[in-house]
């Protein structure tokens, strides 16, 4: 149980496109997922919180206006990269979270590996 | 400022060896804590969680780790590792009043040499 996918797994863009990475709990729903980006050999690092049928919560320093997140469904969440440019390129990962009264527990996706050329 | 720091950021053993990779948080409130392993070329996968209770949790694999709350630590170990125990291990820590986000540790690589 409690698995996550993402899809794609890897893309390759020109620099000025758009790019639109889908997150999907696949046996349970999820009222909260996640966004990160890791970069390599480095941990990972929080870009916003999808909340189900309400606007993400952004970190400090992550542009709302380019990271579009839609949370349209219980599970599936999609980040869309605006305007890629190459200092985008990163590996893209979403998390969907499970239980709660305080003890919720995310899974992972398998990750977005986005290059901008 | 909220933060976890993993001391090991590159450990390397013989396979049979024991193993203990340390986790430190700052956070004076309520944590839920987590270890989470990556293999090469996959996801993050949950190893064990903590909430409450008996703070020495057993997660998957042998895996288990203790809690001790007045160190502010929750250190993974495993008595003796496998050639496929060779990931990448992350703690992470939730301040409760921080509704679910997570907090990441630097992460420690771990080679197991057959």
């Amino acid at each position: 149980g409690a698995v996550v996918s993402q899809h794609p797994s890897w893309v390759i863009c020109k620099s000025g496109t758009s790019v639109k990475i889908e997150c999907r709990s696949l046996d349970f729903q999820a009222t909260t997922m996640f966004w990160y980006r890791q970069f390599p050999k480095q941990s990972l690092m929080l870009m916003a919180t999808s909340n189900e049928g309400s606007k993400a919560t952004y970190e400090q320093g992550v542009e709302k206006d380019k990271f579009l997140i839609n949370h349209a469904s219980l599970t599936l969440s999609t980040l869309t990269v605006t305007s890629a440019h190459p200092e985008d390129s990163s590996f893209y990962i979403c998390s969907a979270e499970t239980g709660g009264g305080h003890q919720e527990t995310q899974y992972f996706g398998p990750g977005t590996r986005l290059l901008v050329l | 400022a909220q933060s976890v720091s993993q001391h090991n950021h590159h450990v390397i053993l013989s396979e049979a060896a024991s193993l203990e990779l340390g986790c430190n948080y700052s956070y004076g409130g309520t944590v839920n804590l987590f270890w989470y392993v990556q293999y090469p070329g996959q996801h993050l996968q949950l190893l064990l969680k903590y909430f409450s209770g008996d703070p020495l949790v057993k997660g998957i694999k042998g895996f288990e780790a203790e809690f001790i709350k007045s160190k502010f630590s929750f250190n993974l170990r495993k008595p003796s590792v496998q050639w496929s125990d060779t990931a990448e291990y992350f703690c992470a820590v939730n301040p409760i009043s921080n509704t679910g986000k997570l907090i990441f540790g630097q992460g420690t690589t771990l080679q197991v040499k057959p």
